[in-house]
Order: C-alpha cells, then sequence, then structure tokens
C-alpha cells in the first residue's frame, strides 16, 4: 500500500504571511493532484503535476513536483482569509483509484 | 450544469436501519466512486466503478454495497446501519480512473447513526 503523507497538519497564521505545505509519498507515483475543500462541499481540483521537477503557478500558489516524483509542494504568497480551507493531494500509481493524502487544515486570520 | 449531485444533504439513522445515498452525474463520466471523511482519517474509498455494469471494492467496503446501471448514477446503500459509520460521504466521478483532468465531488451527505 503507498503511503501518501502531508505536513503540516494543521496550520494557522496571519493575513499577508507566505507558507508551504508538504505531500510526500512512499514511492514514485506518475502524477498528483492538488484539491482545496471548504467547509461543508466536496474538494475541488487546483492542479496536476505530472513531471519530475515541474512547477505551475495559480495566481498566489505555486505548486512544485520534486524530481524523484516522491513528493510535491504547495506555497502560498501573501495568504489571504479566503485561502482558509483543507487542502489534499492526491496521487495516482497506474490504473487505479486516486490515493489521497489526509490534509493540511489551513486557518488564515484577517 | 448540475456535476455531482448527492442526496440526501443531511441523515440520521438509526442502528440497524438500511438507506441509500444517492450520487448522480451528468457530464458523461465513465468513473465514479465513493469516499467516507472522517476527522484526522483523510478521504477513504469505499466502492467505485469504471463504467456501467463494473464496480470494485476499495479501502474500506465492508457494510456497504453498490450498483451501476446506468452511467448516470452510482447509488451506495447501507444494508444495516452501525455507529462506526457516521461519516460524510461524498461521490466523485471522472473521465478515467486516472483521473487526469481531476475528480469531481459532489457536496457531500452528512450522516449519523445513533
Amino acid at each position: 500500500t503507498q503511503l501518501l503523507e502531508q505536513s503540516p497538519q494543521f496550520l494557522s497564521i496571519q493575513e499577508g504571511e507566505n507558507l508551504t505545505v508538504y505531500c510526500n509519498s512512499s514511492s514514485v507515483f506518475s502524477s498528483l493532484q492538488w484539491y482545496r475543500q471548504e467547509p461543508g462541499e466536496g474538494p475541488v481540483l487546483l492542479v496536476t503535476v505530472v513531471t519530475g521537477g515541474e512547477v505551475k503557478k495559480l495566481k498566489r500558489l505555486t505548486f512544485q513536483f520534486g524530481d524523484a516524483r516522491k513528493d510535491s509542494s504547495l506555497h502560498i504568497t501573501a495568504a489571504q482569509p479566503g485561502d482558509t480551507g483543507l487542502y489534499l493531494c492526491a496521487l495516482n500509481s497506474g490504473n487505479t483509484p486516486l490515493v489521497f493524502g489526509k490534509g493540511t487544515r489551513l486557518s488564515v486570520i484577517a | 450544469n448540475a456535476g455531482v449531485t448527492q442526496t440526501p444533504k443531511f441523515q440520521v439513522l438509526k442502528t440497524g436501519q438500511s438507506m441509500t445515498l444517492q450520487c448522480a452525474q451528468d457530464m458523461n463520466h465513465e468513473y465514479m466512486s465513493w469516499y467516507r471523511q472522517d476527522p484526522g482519517m483523510g478521504l477513504r474509498l469505499i466502492h467505485y466503478s469504471v463504467g456501467a455494469g463494473i464496480t470494485d471494492q476499495g479501502e474500506v467496503p465492508n457494510g456497504y454495497n453498490v450498483s451501476r446501471s446506468t452511467t448516470e448514477d452510482f447509488p451506495l446503500r447501507l444494508l444495516s446501519a452501525a455507529p462506526s459509520q457516521t461519516s460524510v460521504y461524498f461521490c466523485a466521478s471522472s473521465y478515467s480512473v486516472r483521473g487526469w483532468a481531476g475528480y469531481t465531488f459532489g457536496s457531500g451527505t452528512r450522516l449519523t447513526v445513533v
């Protein structure tokens, strides 16, 4: 069974601060996705990364895929209260359903 | 465009009762799945389907049944509810099991078993 670890589990920061959350796997995977889940809603896809070393930017969010394809990070610049939510990473290792991490719960305080 | 629709949004059951959680999608997705989400446990896969007439078990299938008679619908049945099944249930769909375009999730069903 492939393990997917996310850290930190919880993060509380002030508006305007920068932050990075991490997603690490016990083995190589073919692609990785990041989702954001707001209270009372289902997760919503933010980005898919497929190439080792790949960097993708989505406004103030920067996603990086590790060179060895075993880890990924999400960096948020100048966090805003609207960034509050549960950030989930999910990996694909073949023709099987996505495996989700337990998530990082982010709270941005105004 | 509705996406993935789950009903009901909230449900309270007594131990031993049965019920069906409904999930429908209007995107012509072949892949559909059910997850449960519990505090500190993340999203855990219950059952999934790669097309009409095809279903398979996920990580936590015990106590749940599914069937897929149409592309659009993928209901989840609890045969005899137990307090351990208290959770938030999410249905997700995608063009393929690998989810290259991402999974589309419903807004969830919050189930309490007393």
